[in-house]
C-alpha cells in the first residue's frame, strides 16, 4: 500500500511568491494533518482535517497560510506571499479512525530566499 | 501553552548498551504518549505509544510512564548503530489528533 505522498519534495522560491504544497493521504484514512518542522520550533501541528473538513487550524501561523481538502485523496497548503521565515520542512500525515498512528509523508523542504 | 521537554543531546552510547531517553510534559490533562524516531532528512516514524502508568515493552524498546511526575521515557536495549537518530516525544490530550512534540533527543550509537 502506498504511503502518504507529498509534492514537491523540494521547493526554492523568492520572497513574495505563492507556494503550494500538495498531499495525498493513505487510501482509507479519514484524518489529514499538516505539520511544519524547523530547528527553532521543532515539529508543530498547523491544521488537521477529518473527512475533508478542517477541524483545528489554531496552529496556522497567520493569514498568509491556507489549507484546503477538496476531496478525500488530496490536500493543499498554500503560502501567499511567502517569507524567508517560512523556510522549513512541511510534513503531511494521515490517520484512520480507530488507529492511533499518524503516518507521515516524506515532507517538502521549502526554502524562501 | 503545552510544553514537552527533551534533552537535545547528543546522547552517545556504545553498541549493545541501553539507551535511556527522557521526556517531561507540562499538561496534566495529557492522555497518550508517543515516541517517534526520525532519521536525518527523513520523516518521523512511530516506535510505540503508552497510555497507562508503568512499563510497556515492544521488542528492544520499553516505554515508561509516570503521570504523577509527568514523565515518560524510552529505553532501547542492545542499542545498534542503526538506532542512531533523533527521538521525538509527543503527547496528546485528545483522541490522537492534536500532538505536541518535544524538540527531540539525538542518539548516537557507537560501534
Amino acid at each position: 500500500d502506498a504511503g502518504v505522498i507529498q509534492s514537491p519534495r523540494h521547493e526554492v522560491t523568492e520572497m513574495g511568491q505563492e507556494v503550494t504544497l500538495r498531499c495525498k493521504p493513505i487510501s482509507g484514512h479519514d484524518y489529514l494533518f499538516w505539520y511544519r518542522q524547523t530547528m527553532m520550533r521543532g515539529l508543530e501541528l498547523l491544521i488537521y482535517f477529518n473527512n475533508n473538513v478542517p477541524i483545528d487550524d489554531s496552529g496556522m501561523p497567520e493569514d498568509r497560510f491556507s489549507a484546503k481538502m477538496p476531496n478525500a485523496s488530496f490536500s493543499t497548503l498554500k503560502i501567499q506571499p511567502s517569507e524567508p521565515r517560512d523556510s522549513a520542512v512541511y510534513f503531511c500525515a494521515s490517520r484512520r479512525t480507530g488507529q492511533e498512528t499518524q503516518y507521515f509523508g516524506p515532507g517538502t523542504r521549502l526554502l524562501v530566499l | 501553552q503545552k510544553e514537552v521537554e527533551q534533552n537535545s543531546g547528543p546522547l552517545s552510547v556504545p553498541e549493545g548498551a541501553i539507551a535511556s531517553l527522557n521526556c517531561t510534559y507540562s499538561d496534566r490533562g495529557s492522555q497518550s504518549f508517543f515516541w517517534y524516531r526520525q532519521y536525518s532528512g527523513k520523516s518521523p516514524e512511530l516506535i510505540m505509544f503508552i497510555y497507562s502508568n508503568g512499563d510497556k515493552e515492544d521488542g528492544r524498546f520499553t516505554a515508561q510512564l509516570n503521570k504523577a511526575s509527568q514523565y515518560v521515557s524510552l529505553l532501547i536495549r542492545d542499542s545498534q548503530p542503526s538506532d542512531s537518530a533523533t527521538y521525538l516525544c509527543a503527547v496528546t490530550e485528545d483522541n490522537f489528533n492534536k500532538f505536541y512534540f518535544g524538540s527531540g533527543t539525538k542518539l548516537n550509537v557507537k560501534p
